[in-house]
């Protein structure tokens, strides 16, 4: 166990559509990632947040958008849902922001766009 | 586009070979190299991280070793057990604060 804590587990759900996932930090940890695991991809980075403020952006799409709240919980929303957005969305915490930290992950969130 | 390669894609051995795989990143701008284990139905789990070239690492009977000159690390296991079944990936960390993963190298560890 991470400490890392995503809910949840499991959300299936039609095309146009919307949903909020949701990610609790270890205890201490400032900075959340998101990244997305489609079937035939890996691992893709999609945004990072750093005590409350955007810190990087990767591949994340307009329909997209996340945030990290004052009590460093974070949420992913994912609008106008696509078919291809069936995914595994993985949370991740580091105690700080720099690429050299660990990161520890969450047990994701599987997403079905039906 | 950031091209972070890993070989073989996969790999089935024996109880108690060892064993190695490659990761390929780009050489220039090198800020971390991370290690990751994900076995099925669970999460990544963090090895290690390298920063250093010629760092090596080592956590039981897994080990890593960095050159960040000519863009590689490779990571050993000895003495496989089927616990170590996992895919394991790596990700290359540039100057920017994220992290591009490679697709993993899946390895079975069999009686």
């Amino acid at each position: 166990d991470s400490g890392v804590t995503q809910t949840p587990k499991h959300l299936i759900t039609a095309t146009g559509q919307r949903v909020t996932l949701r990610c609790s930090p270890r205890s201490g940890d400032l900075s959340v990632y998101w990244y997305q695991q489609s079937l035939d991809q890996g691992l893709q980075f999609l945004i990072q947040y750093y005590n409350g403020e955007e810190r990087a952006k990767g591949n994340i799409l307009e329909r997209f958008s996340a945030q990290q709240f004052p009590d460093l919980h974070s949420e992913l929303n994912l609008s106008s849902l696509e078919l291809g957005d069936s995914a595994l969305y993985f949370c991740a915490s580091s105690a700080a922001a720099g690429s050299s930290e660990t990161q520890y992950f969450g047990p994701g969130t599987r997403l079905l766009v039906l | 586009i950031l091209n972070v390669e890993q070989s073989p894609q996969s790999l089935h051995v024996q109880e108690g070979d060892s064993t190695n795989f490659t990761c390929s990143f780009p050489s220039s701008n090198f800020y971390a190299l991370h290690w990751y284990r994900w076995e099925t139905a669970k999460s990544p789990e963090a090895l290690f991280v390298m920063t250093l070239n010629g760092d090596e690492k080592k956590k039981g009977r897994i080990s890593a070793t960095l050159n960040t000159k000519e863009g590689y690390s490779y990571l050993y296991i000895k003495g496989s057990q089927p616990e170590d079944s996992a895919t394991y990936l790596c990700a290359f960390a540039g100057t920017a604060s994220k992290l591009t993963f490679g697709t993993g190298t899946r390895l079975q560890v069999t009686l």
